[in-house]
């Protein structure tokens, strides 16, 4: 059971424009979301995170929005530029537990055209 | 500077043939872990642990072992390795009161024929 859902295995966006990547999840005990971003033949990197107790979270030209009723998160990038074309994974913990780590998502492929 | 330090990085090797892939932190952190990455599947955790001597079953843990001697190093066992465990693994590491941002190392490529 796919508990973090990335239901778009890609997406192509032309740089300057918006980049939207959704998420969503399925258990009501995660309360604390991230996004990384993974470049080739690197680890993932931590971008940005939200607490359950907020609704947005903005870092420069990210920004993630959560709806706990719809269990969906949404990374923005705005505006989007050749070096954020990567895949992007959503993760939730539940830090009451969060022994266990991380629930990913599949990624995204994020691909910024010029 | 800062980092998680995976080793081997690539490594090619024949089922049953014991391996080893280390796994060492410089950042002091309490809580480590191993990740798998296999195409269309994303990340899943193999083991984690929350200190020195504390380690745990993460989702896929079946085949692996680990152990946590030192608070820096957290190697990933395979007693005998299968072509199931090809794989991307990923090493990471965090403070224990937030072991959602997680510092990764840069990877360790398996392929076990």
């Amino acid at each position: 059971d796919q508990q973090v859902k990335q239901n778009s295995p890609s997406l192509s966006v032309q740089e300057g424009r918006i980049s939207i990547l959704n998420c969503d999840y399925t258990n009501s005990m995660f309360d604390y979301f991230l996004w990384y971003k993974k470049y080739p033949a690197e680890g993932p990197t931590f971008l940005i995170s939200i607490s359950s107790i907020k609704d947005k979270n903005e870092d420069g030209r990210f920004t993630v929005f959560l709806n706990k009723s719809a269990k969906h998160l949404s990374l923005h990038i705005v505006p989007s530029q050749p070096g954020d074309s990567a895949v992007y994974f959503c993760a939730a913990s539940n830090p009451g537990g969060g022994a266990d780590g991380l629930t990913f998502g599949k990624g995204t492929h994020l691909i910024i055209q010029p | 500077e800062a980092q998680v330090t995976q080793n081997p990085r690539y490594l090619i090797t024949v089922t049953g043939k014991k391996l080893t892939v280390t796994c060492s932190q410089n950042m002091n952190h309490e809580y480590m872990s191993w990740y798998r990455q296999d195409p269309g599947l994303g990340l899943r955790q193999i083991y984690y642990s929350m200190n020195v001597e504390v380690t745990d079953k993460g989702d896929v843990p079946e085949g692996y072992k680990v152990s946590r001697k030192e608070k820096r190093n957290f190697p990933l066992i395979l007693e005998s390795p299968s072509p199931n465990q090809t794989s991307l693994y990923f090493c990471a590491s965090s403070f224990w009161q937030n072991t959602g941002e997680l510092f990764f190392g840069e990877g360790s490529r398996l392929t076990v024929l």
